[in-house]
């Protein structure tokens, strides 16, 4: 299987404080993990890439000082919301990617992070 | 104009009903594609995942890629109401990096 994992589920907090979000890849090690937003009845969109070593690659229009991504090792990958304001409520979801062999490396999304910011 | 298209619906049906899902895409680059469900409040769940042209099938599910007419679709036969949930269909040109995604299309299954 391809199980990644994010901690917490949901998260209410005041504004104007910092909150972190674990997304970990609990049976195979991911170098490249990604971060998504997703307001309700909306598609996924991408805010940035998290590649193991190195820093994360940000979306056009994504802030990099108020989203920081650590991805300090092959099965962990960190978002933190800098100074959340109600407009950061949102839920955020992680992907981990895994190599399935001739169908290409592929996307396996965490169970997301519901963000309430009041 | 998105790269990727995907049937908006939303789309209800019977329960034991065949359903298509459809995505349509502009870039011929594109030679990974992917079908995800997700349950609402919920991360998406991988589904089905295709190289190239061809069809797969899995159970109940059978993916279909048509690169000469940039079309893909993810059928489901026997329907249940278990299957009610959005459906995304997702594409890449490398065998790594980032994936583009319709904007999903949701799915009602009545009993």
């Amino acid at each position: 299987g391809a199980v990644v994992s994010q901690h917490p589920s949901w998260v209410i907090c005041k504004s104007g404080t910092s909150v972190k979000i674990e997304c970990r890849s609990l049976d195979f090690q991911a170098t490249t993990m990604f971060w998504y937003r997703q307001f309700p009845k909306q598609s996924l969109m991408l805010m940035a890439t998290s590649n193991e070593g190195s820093k994360a690659t940000y979306e056009q229009g994504v802030e990099k000082d108020k989203f920081l991504i650590n991805h300090a090792s092959l099965t962990l990958s960190t978002l933190t919301v800098t100074s959340a304001h109600p407009e950061d409520s949102s839920f955020y979801i992680c992907s981990a990617e895994k190599s399935e062999g001739l169908a290409g490396v592929v996307q396996f999304f965490g169970p997301g992070t519901r963000l309430t910011v009041l | 104009q998105k790269e990727v298209e995907q049937d908006p619906g939303p789309l209800s049906v019977p329960e034991g009903a065949i359903v298509s899902l459809n995505c349509t895409y502009s870039n011929s680059a594109f030679q990974y594609f992917m079908w995800y469900r997700q349950y609402s409040r919920k991360g998406p769940e991988l589904l089905m995942y295709t190289y190239s042209s061809g069809n797969k099938e899995d159970g109940r599910f059978t993916a279909q890629v048509d690169k000469s007419s940039k079309y893909i679709s993810l059928f489901i036969r026997d329907s249940q109401p278990s299957d009610s949930a959005t459906y995304l269909c997702a594409m890449s040109t490398t065998n790594a990096g980032k994936s583009t995604f319709g904007d999903g299309t949701t799915l009602t299954v009545k009993p």
